[in-house]
């Protein structure tokens, strides 16, 4: 079983779309998540850090459940700036090992 | 505020040579990793280094492949022998002593002839 495993994707969604993403990771002992984007091959950005309680930023709103080992990212009234790779990245490491696992990504492309 | 700053963003390489890729972490960042993404690969650890002292390099081929990040100066990443399959994009990150969040430069796209 891969380490962090995404929706394969691509996503094709009108303007206006709501879009969501799923992810799941192997290790229980997990200690941060982490959704990110990245444009056409360029750096990843970190879109948003997700916490137990789930949390919201504006337009994305990203939720996590630890006893599934599963972490979601919905997009609410997608735009066409929001065409991106979205990754799912987790801290695996434990303890003070910061090094980041990434899924392979989920292509979103939102059309007008 | 400069962010993550790594340099050359495009390195050309004959098989055989040696390739060098410099990073600079963010203002007050003492963490540094390196990353790779194979060409429709997703991003893999290669090694996470702290001033002066590698914390994990799990994620590196034993062979070939070095890095450091010394005292003064920036973190390098090494590649000696470069062959076919190393052409990639490398990135590399930093972040605050906390570990999070981690942001990345540019990255450098290495060719290999």
């Amino acid at each position: 079983r891969k380490e962090v495993e995404q929706d394969p994707g691509p996503f094709n969604v009108p303007e206006g779309a709501t879009v969501a993403f799923n992810c799941t990771y192997s290790n229980s002992a997990s200690q941060s998540f982490f959704w990110y984007r990245q444009d056409c091959r360029k750096e990843p950005k970190l879109l948003m850090s997700v916490y137990s309680s789930g949390n919201e930023d504006g337009r994305f709103t990203a939720q996590l459940n630890r006893a599934s080992q599963y972490i979601s990212l919905l997009i609410r009234d997608s735009k066409l700036s929001d065409s991106a790779t979205y990754l799912c990245v987790v801290n695996i490491g434990g303890g003070s090992n910061y090094k980041l696992t990434f899924g392979k990504g989920t292509l979103l492309t939102v059309n007008p | 505020n400069a962010g993550v700053m790594q340099n050359p963003r495009h390195l050309v390489r004959r098989r055989g040579q040696e390739a060098r890729l410099r990073c600079s972490p963010m203002k007050g960042h003492s963490h540094v990793y390196w990353y790779r993404q194979l060409p429709e690969e997703g991003l893999k650890f290669m090694v996470y280094l702290q001033k002066e002292n590698i914390i994990d390099e799990s994620g590196m081929p034993k062979e070939r492949f070095s890095a450091e990040f010394p005292k003064e100066g920036p973190s390098i990443l090494r590649i000696q022998q470069v062959v076919r399959g190393d052409s990639a994009a490398y990135f590399c990150a930093s972040s605050p002593p906390t570990g999070s969040p981690q942001h990345f430069g540019d990255g450098t796209r290495l060719s290999i002839l």
